[in-house]
């Protein structure tokens, strides 16, 4: 079975400042993907940034960037210029490409990590 | 474009009773998928529904269950409702099947069980 781990629970940063938020995550399969998600106090899960396994370019959105190592199945989150606005939980999440008993991939997530912004 | 929406956004049980949550997905979307995130936790997924059916289901167990209607909109019942329940219900819809158009979520259910 997949898993995903997250080894920091709490991270902080100043404002304007850069910071790098870890995951790792285990599979024996090739082809998946690699989301990391925003969720703030509003509750709702923001997706922030997706990577396809087969990829091996990193993905970027503006001010958010991700550091895919495949070999090593780590996925970190690069956030540029921290901002107020982005004081959330993160959630790193994986989903396989396969289909098993006729369902597409859920969804498996990480515990999270707390990011706070200092101004 | 309207987002997911769920209901009630609060609600208060006592062990024992049955819940039913619901969910609106996003407009287009005819996969709606179900998590339960417990306090401090990533979200688990508890099941999923395609075309009225159920065709993925996480461990939970069978007085977990669920309905999708024909304009897609969905429910998640909970039977016998434990304390262990407790958490925040999120449903997440997607416009297709096995393609990687990303989820939707929603604001979720926090569920409280007394």
């Amino acid at each position: 079975a997949q898993t995903v781990t997250q080894s920091q629970p709490e991270m902080s940063v100043q404002e304007a400042e850069t910071v790098t938020l870890s995951c790792t995550y285990d599979t024996s399969e090739s082809d998946y993907y690699l989301f990391w998600y925003k969720q703030p106090p509003s509750r709702q899960m923001i997706l922030v940034i997706r990577q396809e396994a087969y990829k091996q370019q990193n993905a970027t959105e503006n001010r958010f960037s991700v550091n895919f190592q495949k070999a090593a199945k780590s996925f970190s989150l690069k956030i540029s210029d921290s901002q107020l606005g982005d004081a959330a939980m993160y959630f790193c999440a994986y989903r396989s490409l396969r289909i098993y008993g006729g369902s597409q991939g859920n969804l498996i997530f990480g515990k999270g990590t707390k990011l706070s912004v200092k101004p | 474009e309207t987002g997911v929406t769920q209901s009630p956004t609060h609600l208060i049980k006592t062990r024992g009773q049955q819940v039913t949550l619901r969910c609106s997905s996003q407009s287009g979307h005819n996969t709606v998928s179900w998590y339960q995130q417990a306090l401090g936790q990533g979200p688990q997924f508890i099941f999923q529904y395609y075309r009225e059916e159920e065709n993925g289901r996480g461990n939970f167990p069978p007085r977990f269950s669920g309905l999708q209607f024909p304009n897609y909109s969905s429910e998640l019942n909970v039977n016998a409702l434990e304390l262990d329940d407790s958490a925040l219900y999120l449903c997440a819809s997607t416009p297709i099947r096995g393609m990687d158009y990303g989820y939707t979520f929603g604001s979720g259910t926090r569920l409280t069980v007394v």
